[in-house]
């Protein structure tokens, strides 16, 4: 079976400094890949999604970038945080077919201060 | 565009009642409908989807949706609520741009059960 493996659980940062989360998928190959946030405990925003190695899109911009180096590792990073890069963020992955379900990761905690 | 609305913040509902949690959808096509739940500080979860064929689809945790085209809805529904359905939920709807297969999530409905 498949599963989705997400780290830190929960990270603490100053303002300005690097951030990486990383994804990985086991049990599949070849995923469509998202990083979603949570903010304020509710609304999902679509950050990034990526359909192979390398190719990766960017929903909104932002503070933020996102890189597929293996086919089952998504990582998201940025150079400098800002203190509205905080919240909750969600990794997931799906088949190609758009009838496939998203299954998502447990989540990381991001807190810049 | 596509989009779902979830019209209600919170349902609230007394254990051992029926619980339904609302969600409309506007889409062109088809649409492809999903309910996800999310417990506090964890990840979502998966119940049900509507693809295709009976209206009525059951899911996960004894939960199941009403697909229903003249109305445009898709709500949540369970027989009997638990204290521990306590959890916010959420409504999704796949858009397909340009290749990619992408969830339009509602913007969540906190269900509480109280004893």
């Amino acid at each position: 079976s498949q599963t989705i493996h997400q780290w830190p659980a929960t990270l603490v940062q100053p303002v300005g400094s690097p951030l990486s989360l990383e994804c990985t998928v086991e049990g599949t190959s070849n995923p469509n890949l998202y990083w979603y946030r949570q903010a304020a405990g509710r609304g999902l925003q679509l950050l990034f999604y990526s359909v192979g190695i390398g190719q990766i899109s960017s929903e909104v911009p932002q503070n933020l970038s996102a890189s597929r180096p293996q086919d089952r590792q998504f990582i998201l990073s940025s150079k400098k945080l800002l203190l509205s890069d905080s919240g909750f963020y969600l990794c997931a992955w799906s088949h190609g077919d758009k009838s496939d379900t998203i299954y998502f990761g447990e989540g990381s905690w991001l807190t810049v201060v | 565009a596509q989009s779902v609305a979830q019209p209600e913040d919170q349902v609230n509902v007394a254990e051992g009642n029926p619980l339904t949690v609302k969600c409309t959808y506007s889409v062109s096509g088809n649409p492809y409908l999903f309910w996800y739940v999310q417990y506090p500080n964890r990840g979502l979860q998966f119940l049900l989807k509507y693809i295709t064929g009976d209206n009525l689809v059951k899911g996960s945790y004894g939960f199941e949706a009403e697909f229903n085209k003249s109305q445009t809805s898709f709500h949540l529904k369970k027989p009997s609520a638990l204290v521990s359905d306590s959890a916010l939920y959420f409504c999704a709807v796949r858009k397909n741009s340009g290749g990619y297969n992408k969830l339009i999530f509602g913007a969540g409905t906190r269900l509480a059960v109280h004893p």
